[in-house]
C-alpha cells in the first residue's frame, strides 16, 4: 500500500529565502509524482508534475525533483515571498490512478 | 471560465438528511474523481469514474453514491448523513484513464459539508 510522507509538516521561513519541501513515498512502482498549493479555505491549485520517467520540473522560482528509485522528491521555492504561504501537497499516482497525497508542508513566509 | 466547477461551496444540514453536491468540467477530461479532506487536512480518494463508468471505489459506505450522467459531470449524493461526514469534498479530473497515463489532475475548489 502506498504512503506518502512530508517533512517537515511546517516551516516558517524570512521572506526571500531557498527553501526545500521534502517528499518521500513507499511504493517506488509510480507513474507520476505532482505537486500542489492549497490556501487556506481553498482548493487544490497544481504546481508541478512530474512523470515516472523526469528527473525534474521547473515553473518559475519552483524546481521540483523526482528521485523514483529512492521513493523521493523535493520542492525547492527560490526566494521565497510571503505570497508563498500555503499548505504544499505532494501526491503519486500509481497503477490504479489514484492519487495518494501526504499529509502536506505548512509554509508560512515572513515579511 | 472555471475549468472544474463544485456546487453548493458550503453546506450546513442535519444528521439523517440526504444532500448531493455536483461536479462539472469544461476541459473535455475523460476520468473524474472524489476526494475527501478531513478535518486533519488528509486528502484520500474516494472513487474516480472514466466515461461514466467506476473504476475506483476506496471502500466508502454505500450510503455514498456517485452518479456520472455524462462524462463531464460527476455528482456525489449521500444519504443518512452522519456527523464523521463533515468534511470538504473535492472533485477533480485529468485527461485519460489507464495505465501509465501519468495525467495530471486538476482540483475544483471543494465543497465544505458540515453535519450537525
Amino acid at each position: 500500500k502506498q504512503e506518502v510522507t512530508q517533512i517537515p509538516a511546517a516551516l516558517s521561513v524570512p521572506e526571500g529565502e531557498n527553501l526545500v519541501l521534502n517528499c518521500s513515498f513507499t511504493d517506488s512502482a509510480i507513474y507520476n509524482l505532482q505537486w500542489f498549493r492549497q490556501d487556506p479555505g481553498k482548493g487544490l491549485t497544481s504546481l508541478l508534475l512530474i512523470q515516472s520517467s523526469q528527473r525534474e520540473q521547473t515553473s518559475g522560482r519552483l524546481n521540483a525533483s523526482l528521485d523514483k528509485s529512492s521513493g523521493r522528491s523535493t520542492l525547492y521555492i527560490a526566494a521565497s515571498q510571503p505570497g508563498d504561504s500555503a499548505t504544499y501537497l505532494c501526491a503519486v499516482t500509481g497503477g490504479s490512478e489514484k492519487l495518494v497525497f501526504g499529509k502536506g508542508t505548512k509554509l508560512t513566509v515572513n515579511p | 471560465d472555471t475549468a472544474v466547477s463544485q456546487t453548493p461551496k458550503y453546506l450546513v444540514t442535519q444528521m439523517g438528511n440526504d444532500k448531493s453536491i455536483k461536479c462539472e468540467q469544461n476541459l473535455g477530461h475523460d476520468t473524474m474523481y472524489w476526494y475527501k479532506q478531513d478535518s486533519k487536512k488528509f486528502l484520500k480518494i474516494m472513487f474516480s469514474y472514466n466515461n461514466k463508468e467506476l473504476i475506483i471505489n476506496e471502500t466508502v459506505p454505500n450510503r455514498f453514491s456517485p452518479k456520472s450522467p455524462d462524462k463531464a459531470h460527476l455528482n456525489l449524493h449521500i444519504n443518512s448523513l452522519e456527523l464523521g461526514d463533515s468534511a470538504v469534498y473535492f472533485c477533480a479530473s485529468s485527461p485519460l484513464a489507464g495505465a501509465n497515463s501519468g495525467n495530471e489532475q486538476f482540483f475544483g475548489p471543494g465543497t465544505r459539508l458540515t453535519v450537525l
